[in-house]
């Protein structure tokens, strides 16, 4: 079975400081990666995708990929209490006709005003 | 203006009496699926169609049909719902196969009295 392991929390973190959120995945051959932010009674809305190793940036988001740690990271720079949500990671599914996502529970984050 | 719309957002149903649940897509893409998402639980995918062709997922419940009549719509059928069947329903939409990651609808809440 292929998982996406997330630390459920609650994440609690001040108002204007950094909030990370990590994710771990266990299909070595996975590719795509993705980070959605959901609010309670809500549907995930994407907010980062990345592809290649490294970082990449978007605003507040920095999305982060390590393929050989087998690990995917988010940060939120000067939080907002507007952050606070759940915020679920996703790998798309490959090989052998699967399509999809495959998604962790998420983490649910707290900014503290 | 929402590119893929879901209705009813909230649906009452009895227990064992079936239910359909609506998807619409303005997007013309070719992939569709439907996700179950139980409380704090990550969505998890039920099955997809890419065009006409029907993907489900090994361990959905035979309960769980799924209708494409064109491109646009998508219908989600529980035969026999019971109280386990109670969550929030997500459809998501993508280009092509091996594409998914980033439309999803705003969901349907069943409630199974």
């Amino acid at each position: 079975q292929k998982e996406v392991e997330q630390n459920s929390g609650p994440l609690s973190v001040p108002e204007g400081a950094i909030a990370s959120l990590n994710c771990t995945y266990s299909d070595r051959v996975s590719q795509s990666f993705f980070w959605y932010r959901q609010y309670s009674g809500k549907s995930p809305e994407l907010i980062m995708s990345i592809y290649s190793n490294g970082d990449k940036e978007d605003g507040r988001f920095t999305a982060q990929l390590n393929k050989a740690s087998q690990y995917v990271s988010l940060l939120i720079r000067d939080s907002q209490p507007s952050d606070s949500a759940t915020y679920l990671c996703a790998v798309r599914r490959s090989g052998g006709g699967a399509d999809g996502l495959t998604f962790g529970k998420g983490t649910h984050l707290i900014i503290q005003p | 203006d929402a590119m893929v719309i879901q209705n009813p957002r909230y649906q009452v149903t009895q227990f064992g009496k079936p239910v359909t649940l609506s998807c619409s897509q303005t997007l013309n893409h070719n992939v569709m699926y439907w996700y179950q998402q139980k409380s704090s639980q990550a969505p998890k995918l039920l099955f997809h169609y890419y065009d006409k062709d029907f993907n489900n997922e090994a361990d959905t419940p035979d309960n769980f049909q799924s209708r494409r009549p064109n491109t646009s719509f998508c219908f989600l059928d529980i035969r026999s719902p019971g109280l386990g069947d109670a969550a929030m329903y997500l459809c998501a939409t993508a280009r092509n196969q091996g594409q998914a990651g980033g439309y999803f609808g705003a969901g349907t809440r069943l409630s199974v009295l």
